[in-house]
């Protein structure tokens, strides 16, 4: 199994739009609708932010969306806040309750 | 609530061995697949295992197979990582995982527990 793929780091200014891809293939990203992104602050456990593509789990601000076509999954985060600024990473169901993982994304904001 | 607690993260020799446990609270432990997930200092998140609400299927990532071995007791609500052979590039934080739904996207964690493999 490898990685999903995503940009190392994104940024932008407090109130702009950031979207990060999360590239799988069919036997993953492209097979399920499980889908999921977490935000990671330092020496924190990861927070559930998305899952199944687009679902957000309560007490999860609406800025927060995920979407998905084919092989590519993606988090968009509108409205940037300072508290936004954390690693996120994707993962997505794999089969046989296994999963994989995206390579993380380091979210600035400037 | 869902919980998960884990427990008996160590320094350890290379080579040596280490049980890992997951106490799950708030929920139907027993309908659940659970799953550990591992995270070396710096690094990203890596799935490690995963077992079957029964126990009898389990699944390991290439390079813990044949040293790592899942299991849990529905008895008592709690999943095991038994690891052996343990190298250096084993050193992690070691989190138990639980689907949101059966089966589905990964939604709830532990606190994680520290692994350190070193002479």
């Amino acid at each position: 199994q490898s990685a999903l793929t995503q940009p190392r780091s994104v940024s932008g200014s407090p109130g702009q739009s950031v979207t990060i891809s999360c590239t799988g293939t069919s036997s993953d990203v492209g097979g399920y609708n499980y889908v999921s992104w977490y935000q990671q602050h330092p020496d924190k456990a990861p927070q559930l932010t998305i899952y199944d593509v687009s679902k957000r789990p309560s007490g999860v601000p609406d800025r927060f969306s995920g979407s998905k076509s084919d092989n590519t999954a993606s988090l968009t985060i509108s409205g940037l806040q300072a508290e936004d600024e954390a690693d996120y990473y994707c993962c997505s169901y794999a089969g046989n309750y296994t999963y994989v993982f995206g390579t993380g994304t380091k979210v600035t904001v400037l | 609530e869902v919980q998960l607690l884990e427990s008996g993260g160590a320094l350890v020799q290379p080579g040596g061995s280490l049980r890992l446990s997951c106490a799950a609270s708030g929920f139907t432990f027993s309908s659940y697949a659970m799953s550990w997930v591992r995270q070396a200092p710096g690094k990203g998140l890596e799935w490690v295992s995963a077992i079957s609400s029964s126990g009898v299927n389990t699944y390991y990532t290439d390079s813990v197979k044949g040293r790592f071995t899942i299991s849990r007791d529905n008895s008592k609500n709690t999943l095991y990582l038994q690891m052996n052979s343990l190298r250096t590039e084993d050193t992690a934080v070691y989190y138990c995982a639980k689907p949101v739904f059966q089966p589905g996207s990964i939604g709830y964690w532990g606190q994680g527990t520290l692994v350190s493999v070193s002479s």
